[in-house]
């Protein structure tokens, strides 16, 4: 089992939809999650952190954490055509790992016009 | 301010070689971490300095990878020799302190 699991995609929607991502993570002892976007060729690039269970909404985005299912979501609404790119789900164990991030693989998320 | 930056922005080399990857994390920013995505794969954590000291170095691969950053600067990411199976993405991060780490634009290794 992997540790942190996406749906590769890709997912493709059409522009002013709303499109969600997925993420589980296997470590219970997760502390911090984050959502970063990643243009083809370019760096990874932050989009959102969420450290607790609920709703975190920033502009067009929203992430949703659930501890208890191990399970952390990205909604984008009113999706552009900018916003295709390939999503990255990232967990932090905290602790002494308190640095390292554990990446999915990511999903590639294609919004057409 | 400047971000992170990573040089060479491509290296390609024959099997048996040694490479050289650097990287100047933003300035000030006492947490530096190496991390490597091989084709297909996700992103993985190689290391994590807190300025000179090796934090946590538990997804270094083998002793064919050696990171150094003296004096807390920049780092290098040696490998030494080099290996098909390292061909990847070699990505470099930074941050003050349980904040966002800012990512450098990688440096795409193809060893032949």
């Amino acid at each position: 089992q992997k540790e942190v699991e996406q749906n590769s995609g890709p997912l493709s929607v059409p522009e002013g939809a709303i499109a969600s991502l997925n993420c589980t993570y296997s470590d219970r002892g997760s502390q911090s999650f984050f959502w970063y976007r990643q243009y083809s060729g370019k760096s990874p690039e932050l989009i959102m952190f969420i450290y607790s269970n609920g709703d975190k909404e920033d502009g067009r985005f929203t992430a949703q954490l659930n501890k208890a299912s191990q399970y952390v979501s990205l909604l984008i609404r009113d999706s552009q055509p900018s916003d295709s790119a390939t999503y990255l789900c990232a967990v932090s164990a905290g602790g002494t790992s308190y640095g390292k991030l554990t990446f999915g693989q990511g999903t590639i998320l294609t919004v057409h016009p | 301010e400047a971000g992170v930056t990573q040089f060479p922005s491509h290296s390609v080399i024959e099997k048996g070689q040694t490479v050289t990857l650097r990287c100047d994390p933003i300035s000030g920013h006492d947490n530096l971490y190496w991390y490597r995505r091989v084709m297909g794969k996700e992103i993985k954590f190689l290391l994590h300095f807190v300025k000179e000291s090796k934090q946590d170095e538990s997804g270094m691969p083998n002793n064919r990878f050696l990171a150094e950053r003296t004096g807390g600067t920049y780092s290098t990411l040696k490998v030494q020799p080099a290996e098909l199976e390292d061909s990847g993405v070699y990505f470099c991060a930074s941050n003050r302190g349980g904040e966002t780490q800012y990512f450098g634009p990688g440096t795409r290794l193809l060893v032949l």
